[in-house]
């Protein structure tokens, strides 16, 4: 069973905070790393696609790094907005030949809340 | 809007009825999956099609039974149900199966009386 962990659970911030959350996952047959985000009552929404060991990458305000080695990639928001205020997604999928090629392993998610 | 819909938004259903939810996408993507959220869990990957063929059944009952007549729709037969199978379901697809980022529809919620 794979295992993708996120922390902290859930987060308030104050606007114009910068925050940073973490997902864990498994080192071995990395193939990708996906961030979402799912505001309340809409659909899951891509930020990330992270495939290779020392990416980043960047959105706007947001922004992602990626350490395959180690098996965790971490996500910031610089000045957090109420409109920030979401769950926030990680998910793994590991290499053709393993168990989970194509298949994306989500975590709980980060629930941010952001207050102004 | 994310050119991926899903119908109903809402259902009730009662232990012995047989219902069907659809998505279709309109994004000339070949994979396409169907995801699982109950309460205070991760999401759950239930099945993958890609290029219309199943490639993954992720463990899951038979009373829930997949078609995807072709690759721009994908529906979720449901039949005998059970109370612990109320969730949210969502549907996805992406380009490829694997790599690329998926485009989620809202999702139907499922209510099981």
């Amino acid at each position: 069973i794979l295992n993708v962990e996120q922390s902290p659970q859930s987060l308030h911030v104050q606007e114009g905070d910068s925050t940073n959350f973490t997902c864990s996952f498994p080192s071995s047959n990395f193939y990708a790393l996906h961030w979402y985000r799912w505001e309340t009552a809409k659909s899951p929404e891509a930020l990330f696609v992270m495939t290779l060991n020392g990416d980043e990458k960047k959105k706007g305000r947001i922004s992602a790094t990626l350490n395959t080695k180690e098996g965790y990639s971490y996500l910031y928001i610089k000045g957090s907005q109420p409109e920030d205020s979401a769950t926030y997604l990680c998910a793994f999928t590991g290499n053709a030949g393993g168990t989970s090629y194509g298949k994306l392993t989500f975590g709980q998610g980060t629930i941010l809340t952001v207050h102004p | 809007e994310t050119g991926v819909t899903q119908t109903p938004r809402h259902l009730v259903m009662g232990m012995t009825n047989k219902k069907s939810l659809k998505c279709e996408q309109h994004l000339g993507h070949n994979a396409m999956y169907w995801y699982k959220q109950s309460a205070k869990k991760p999401l759950e990957l239930m099945f993958v099609y890609s290029l219309e063929e199943r490639v993954e059944n992720n463990s899951v009952p038979s009373r829930f039974s997949p078609e995807c007549p072709n690759s721009s729709h994908l529906f979720l037969h449901l039949h005998t149900l059970q109370p612990e199978d109320s969730a949210l379901y969502l549907c996805a697809s992406s380009r490829t199966r694997g790599q690329s980022e998926q485009f989620f529809g809202p999702g139907t919620r499922l209510t099981v009386l």
